[in-house]
């Protein structure tokens, strides 16, 4: 168990609709992060948030968006939904870890939830 | 951010070690490397970060030569439950970082 929860597990939705993802990272994580995989993909990252803002942005198209509340949990809201959006989306929240030559965030992953558009 | 290639696929047996061995020519001097394991429908796990040399934990070690342009992940004695797919990542800096997982190695281990 990483610490990172996310809910719904599975959601099945029609074409053209609209829905909320929702993340809860490990206790005391600032950063979370979004990802989308697709079947026999990668992970694409899509958006990172630290401490309430925008940090990162990759492939994220324009029918989504994310926040991240004063409570540091996140929401992936994904509008317009098509067919091809059916993926599994992972949340990950990171903790800095200090080095002797820079800081790298290691990612702690949630178990995902598992969009279905038909 | 610092592009990775390592192997599409690796096939091994129940308790061989297995050695994953990533390029990373454009390392940046601050950039530390990062593996992930990842089984399917599950959210990718960390498994072992280093900056050079050698890095070892419960689960892993990892090479880094001098150059610091490749580095090699080392399963000692796998086991069935060590099938995954394992992602190397190259990172700099917390205020600048985006990870880019790649396609990572698909590990299978066989009985």
């Amino acid at each position: 168990d990483s610490g990172v929860t996310q809910t719904p597990k599975h959601l099945i939705t029609a074409t053209g609709q609209r829905v909320t993802l929702r993340c809860s990272p490990r206790s005391g994580d600032l950063s979370v992060y979004w990802y989308q995989q697709s079947l026999d993909q990668g992970l694409q990252f899509l958006i990172q948030y630290y401490n309430g803002e925008e940090r990162a942005k990759g492939n994220i198209l324009e029918r989504f968006s994310a926040q991240q509340f004063p409570d540091l949990h996140s929401e992936l809201n994904l509008s317009s939904l098509e067919l091809g959006d059916s993926a599994l989306y992972f949340c990950a929240s990171s903790v800095a870890t200090g080095g002797t030559s820079g800081i790298q965030e290691t990612q702690y992953f949630g178990p995902g939830t598992r969009l279905l558009v038909l | 951010l610092a592009k990775t290639t390592q192997p599409i696929s690796m096939d091994s047996y129940e308790g061989q070690e297995v050695n994953i061995t990533c390029s990373h020519n454009n390392i940046a001097t601050n950039d530390y490397i990062t593996w992930y394991q990842q089984f399917p429908s599950q959210g990718p796990r960390f498994i072992i970060q280093g900056y050079k040399t050698k890095v070892t934990n419960e689960v892993a070690s990892l090479f880094i030569p001098a150059d610091r342009k490749s580095s090699t992940l080392s399963l000692p004695r796998v086991s069935l439950s060590d099938t995954a797919v394992y992602y190397c990542l190259v990172g700099a800096r917390s205020n600048d970082y985006k990870l880019s997982f790649g396609a990572g190695t698909t590990v299978t281990v066989r009985a």
